[in-house]
């Protein structure tokens, strides 16, 4: 089983602030890296699919960045809204299998 | 109308009973998968298929079946539930193709007493 690490846990940040955390994940026989939003009572949604070294992604205040030589990526998100409150999961994928190994994710909630 | 549907929404069972979870999606996409979700865990996939003649293990297929009675249909089976099958559980799918990005539906919460 893949060994893919979240972290932190968790954080609580004010309305405004910006904050990222990180995915770090065994960089052999990397596929590619998906980044994924769970709202609490919802289903996980897409945010991202990074496949190439030094790739970055951006959908409005969030964005992603990839290392698949060291094994991590970083997501960021500028200027958190309440709205932005939720689980970030990220799930690497292997060689050409085409399953995913889920991390536990990181859950933020942002403060009004 | 939702692309990927999971009936029932919510069951509570007693042990040894016999279980059925359905998925169904409107996506057109070839594969579909089943996971689970504990507090503190991360999504643990149970069985997956790419096909209609397709089945594999996931990390975690002990105690559980699975059918794909069609493209469009997924269904995970509990032959005998236990308690430590409580759970949330997710279907999934995903089109042919490099990005594979997988659309979720809206899950089963399953309690086993």
């Amino acid at each position: 089983i893949l060994n893919v690490e979240q972290s932190p846990q968790s954080l609580h940040v004010q309305e405004g602030d910006s904050t990222n955390f990180t995915c770090s994940f065994p960089s052999s026989n990397f596929y590619a890296l998906h980044w994924y939003r769970w709202e609490t009572a919802k289903s996980p949604e897409a945010l991202f699919v990074m496949t190439l070294n030094g790739d970055e992604k951006k959908k409005g205040r969030i964005s992603a960045t990839l290392n698949t030589k060291e094994g991590y990526s970083y997501l960021y998100i500028k200027g958190s809204q309440p709205e932005d409150s939720a689980t970030y999961l990220c799930a690497p994928r292997r060689g050409s299998n085409y399953k995913l190994t889920f991390g536990k994710g990181t859950l933020l909630t942002v403060n009004p | 109308d939702a692309d990927v549907t999971q009936t029932p929404r919510n069951r509570i069972t007693k042990t040894g009973k016999r279980i059925m979870l359905e998925c169904s999606q409107t996506k057109g996409h070839d594969r579909m998968y089943w996971y689970r979700q504990d507090p503190g865990l991360g999504l643990q996939l149970i069985y997956y298929s790419f096909d209609v003649k397709d089945i594999n293990k996931g990390e975690i297929s002990d105690g559980y079946s699975v059918s794909r009675q069609a493209q469009a249909k997924f269904s995970l089976s509990l032959e005998s539930a236990i308690p430590n099958q409580t759970a949330l559980y997710f279907c999934a799918t995903s089109d042919f193709g490099d990005g594979n990005e997988q659309f979720f539906g809206p899950g089963t919460r399953l309690t086993v007493l």
